[in-house]
């Protein structure tokens, strides 16, 4: 089974609208964290946000925040603002406290920001 | 500059010539790990290291070889490349093995193997 679901193959968002990018996830750990990462078309992996599966507040980081539902296994990005350099590969991945430490990661979302 | 330093970007090379990609970090952390990005696979981890002369096998590890002589650097070993191995690769590394540790990514080195 998928541990890490992104089911936006890609998103279209205006300059300065919000955009929210989906990601559910599946474990029997306890303990996770949950990260997002971008990848601009020059390939590198950027980290964005982290959330803990213990954090009773979501994540913020600047434009960035992390929706969490703990119940309903979903951690989606929230980006406010939208720039025209947000443009991108989107990442959510997995670290789990069993293992080899890894991360898993979804598929991915590429956002597109239109002018 | 905090930062993960992989060498080299690019690389095309031919069937079976040995090569390294180096991989080296300035941040003092424990856990290094390599990953290879395929279209339609996403990311994948090749092996990773909990620190000096502890490695261990990730979900791909055939036809690499890795080495954590020192704590900053991991490389990554290809004894006898093959066009299956063509991929974007990674090094990452982070302060420990925690699910709280988010991994620091190089910027990634192009392998095309002819």
């Amino acid at each position: 089974a998928q541990k890490i679901t992104q089911t936006q193959p890609g998103m279209f968002v205006q300059e300065k609208e919000a955009v929210t990018l989906d990601c559910t996830y599946d474990t029997s750990d306890p303990s996770y964290g949950l990260f997002w990462y971008k990848q601009p078309s020059s390939g590198e992996m950027i980290f964005l946000i982290y959330q803990g599966s213990y954090d009773q507040q979501n994540a913020t980081e600047g434009r960035y925040s992390l929706n969490f539902q703990k119940a309903r296994k979903s951690a989606n990005l929230v980006i406010s603002a939208s720039q025209l350099g947000d443009s991108a590969m989107y990442f959510c991945a997995m670290r789990e406290v069993a293992g080899r430490r890894a991360l898993t990661f979804g598929s991915g979302t590429r956002l597109q920001v239109q002018p | 500059e905090a930062q993960v330093t992989q060498n080299p970007r690019y690389l095309i090379t031919v069937t079976g010539k040995k090569l390294t990609v180096t991989c080296s970090q300035n941040m003092n952390h424990e856990y290094m790990s390599w990953y290879r990005q395929d279209p339609g696979l996403g990311l994948r981890q090749i092996y990773y290291s909990m620190n000096v002369e502890v490695t261990d096998k990730g979900d791909v590890p055939e036809g690499y070889k890795v080495s954590r002589k020192e704590k900053r650097n991991f490389p990554l070993i290809l004894e006898s490349p093959s066009p299956n191995q063509t991929s974007l690769y990674f090094c990452a590394s982070s302060f420990g093995p925690g699910s709280n540790q988010p991994q620091h990514f190089g910027d990634g080195t192009r392998l095309s193997i002819l």
